[in-house]
């Protein structure tokens, strides 16, 4: 059975600061793996979805990276700011979709 | 626009009472689930279908029922609701869940309270 870890679970930083997100499954075998963001009490939101076969995908100041032989993921957020506050998910697709706890990220003015 | 849409949004119940949380996609996707959200468990899925007609548990399917009988509508449906069911409900569906291109969207969420 496929398990997701998301460490930390909680960071807080200053603003401007470059961060990295990591993800981790146990199950090689995925089709892809996707990074989500949730506001409190809101819905998903994918941020970026990276292919099995694919090493890395970047959007805007986000940037994912795969590495499926040791079940490792991450996300890179460059120049955080306030409005970057939220949890963030990685969620891996086998026959079906496994999400990790999050990470809750904060980041002050 | 391309969405998942989820009917009611908030609902608060008496246990019991039988209710149903409707999901909607207007992508033509093959591929739908539900999900279930709790603090400190996060997401765990509690149906998913692949296709109409074809509809499988996921990890937490106890007190829950689900139908596939048109492509767009994947509800969910609790026949007698009791107070563990309180919590973040998310419907998602995707084109496909074997290719590794397809990305899954998900509806906005149901808060549903159980007394």
């Amino acid at each position: 059975k496929q398990e997701v870890t998301q460490i930390p679970a909680a960071l807080s930083v200053p603003e401007g600061e470059n961060l990295v997100l990591n993800c981790s499954f146990t199950d090689s075998a995925i089709y892809n793996l996707q990074w989500f963001r949730q506001d409190p009490g809101k819905g998903l939101t994918s941020l970026l979805l990276i292919q099995s076969s694919q090493r890395e995908q970047t959007s805007g100041r986000l940037n994912a990276s795969l590495d499926k032989s040791s079940g490792r993921s991450t996300l890179y957020i460059a120049a955080s700011q306030p409005g970057d506050s939220a949890t963030y998910l990685c969620a891996v697709s086998g026959w079906d979709m496994r999400f990790g706890a999050g990470t809750r990220l904060t980041v002050k003015p | 626009e391309a969405q998942v849409t989820q009917n009611p949004r908030y609902l608060i119940t008496v246990t019991g009472k039988k209710l149903t949380v409707t999901c909607s996609q207007n992508m033509n996707h093959e591929y739908m689930s539900w999900y279930r959200q709790d603090p400190g468990l996060g997401l765990r899925q509690i149906y998913y279908s692949m296709n109409v007609e074809v509809t499988d548990k996921g990890d937490v399917p106890e007190g829950y029922k689900v139908s596939r009988k048109e492509k767009r509508n994947f509800p969910l449906i609790l026949e007698s609701p009791s107070p563990n069911q309180t919590s973040l409900y998310f419907c998602a569906s995707s084109l496909s869940m074997t290719e590794s291109s397809y990305e899954q969207y998900f509806g906005p969420g149901t808060r549903l309270t159980v007394t």
